[in-house]
């Protein structure tokens, strides 16, 4: 089984300074990590992928993320926050070696961002 | 290219009524995913199809059927709704999983009285 946990649901930041949003995952084989915003009254939207290679990876919006395997972690991070970085953040997560649930991808319950002006 | 299309955007209907959502996808994806997102639960599949035809249940298929006719669409009926269904409804579309990305839908909130 594979599973997402995501341990703050809030997490407030000035403008301007730096942000992380923790994600933490549990799987039998390797993952391949997601990281998904929403913005009010909208759908999701793809920051950025981990499939293989290197563990720092680049995304949209100036956003990137770290994987660490030994410590199961996919955190987000961003050096300086925008207010319109104030939105709702998902970490996903998908075994490559399970079989009839490859498709599934498992979401986190979500982390909302606010960036205080 | 308008991505993935949800209707409708809204929708109240009372114990007992049935409904279809409907999703359009114009990227020519292979996979398509139904998902709840209820508050604190983050989202949870309903049912995905991985191609034109095809069909399978997800975490919480319980309640739901789906039909995948055409490549471009995925439909999600409700045959007897329930409060519990009361939820926001998002579908998505990607290439072969397991390591593309999905592309949603902007969502149907749903209302069930």
């Amino acid at each position: 089984a594979q599973s997402v946990a995501q341990p703050e649901d809030q997490v407030n930041v000035a403008e301007g300074n730096p942000l992380t949003v923790k994600c933490t995952y549990s799987v039998s084989g390797n993952p391949y990590l997601f990281w998904y915003v929403q913005y009010p009254n909208r759908g999701l939207q793809f920051l950025l992928k981990y499939i293989t290679g290197d563990n720092l990876v680049k995304g949209s919006y100036g956003f990137e993320a770290e994987f660490n395997k030994s410590q199961t972690s996919f955190h987000l991070k961003k050096p300086s926050a925008l207010v319109s970085d104030s939105a709702l953040y998902f970490c996903a997560v998908r075994d490559i070696t399970s079989g009839a649930g490859s498709y599934q991808l498992t979401f986190g319950k979500g982390t909302k961002l606010s960036v205080i002006p | 290219n308008a991505g993935v299309t949800q209707t409708p955007k809204f929708r109240v209907l009372k114990t007992g009524q049935s409904m279809t959502l409907l999703c359009a996808q114009d990227m020519n994806h292979e996979y398509m995913y139904w998902y709840r997102q209820d508050p604190g639960m983050g989202l949870r599949l309903i049912h995905y199809s991985v191609g034109e035809g095809t069909t399978a249940k997800g975490e919480v298929p319980d309640g739901y059927n789906v039909s995948r006719l055409k490549k471009q669409n995925f439909l999600l009926g409700l045959e007897s709704a329930a409060p519990s269904q009361t939820s926001v409804y998002f579908c998505a579309s990607s290439y072969s999983p397991p390591n593309n990305e999905q592309f949603f839908g902007p969502g149907t909130r749903l209302t069930v009285l």
